[in-house]
């Protein structure tokens, strides 16, 4: 039983759209979401993480919106650039810190 | 330069044969893991370890054992009972397993079968 639901599972953009990435999660119990960028052939690099006491949070053109009722949260990339071209994995930590990921979203950013 | 390192990048394993692919990290975590990933999926957890000579079976522990005995090395092993090995091998670590911290990943080694 997949823990957090991540869509859509790829997004084409032109340069200077805002690519809208969504996670879902059941468990009550997560309380801390981060999302990771990955390029290929490399790990995970930490973008941006929210805690469910705040709706959101922003990070140079990195937002991430929070619905601790409806269980989702987003991340929005404002201004995307062709840089922006990874895959995004959003992720909620559960007990003894571990990570439950995404299936992640591959982002195609075209100049 | 504090990081995570992952040695080998590409490894090869033969059929029948255990493979070791190593992990350090010079942060002073406490917390370290394993995670395996698949082309069109999420990173799944193998093994992770709280403390120093402590280690706990993740979701797909199954063909996979770990050692933890120094602060800044996990080790992880792939057994020959692990048939379908081929992957992307991600390690992390974290301050501490008991607070909601950032997990910090390194640069992972691929697994390929001959």
């Amino acid at each position: 039983q997949q823990q957090v639901k991540q869509s859509p599972q790829s997004l084409i953009v032109q340069k200077g759209g805002i690519p809208i990435i969504n996670c879902a999660y059941e468990n009550t119990a997560f309380d801390y979401f981060p999302w990771y960028q990955q390029f290929p052939g490399k790990g995970p690099a930490l973008l941006i993480a929210i805690r469910p006491d705040v709706s959101e949070k922003k990070e140079g053109r990195f937002t991430i919106s929070f619905n601790k009722s409806a269980k989702q949260f987003s991340l929005h990339i404002m201004d995307s650039q062709p840089g922006d071209s990874a895959t995004y994995f959003c992720a909620a930590e559960g007990n003894f810190n571990k990570f439950y990921f995404g299936s992640g979203t591959k982002l195609n950013v075209k100049p | 330069d504090g990081g995570i390192t992952q040695s080998p990048k590409y490894l090869f394993r033969k059929e029948g044969q255990n493979v070791t692919l190593s992990c350090e990290q010079n942060l002073n975590h406490d917390a370290m893991y394993w995670y395996r990933q698949d082309p069109g999926q999420g990173l799944r957890l193998i093994y992770y370890s709280q403390i120093v000579n402590d280690f706990q079976k993740g979701d797909i522990a199954e063909g996979y054992s770990v050692s933890r005995e120094k602060k800044e090395s996990f080790p992880l092993t792939v057994t020959s009972a692990q048939k379908n090995p081929t992957a992307f091998y991600l390690c992390a670590s974290s301050i501490d397993a008991m607070r909601r911290e950032t997990q910090y990943f390194g640069p992972g080694t691929r697994l390929l079968v001959l």
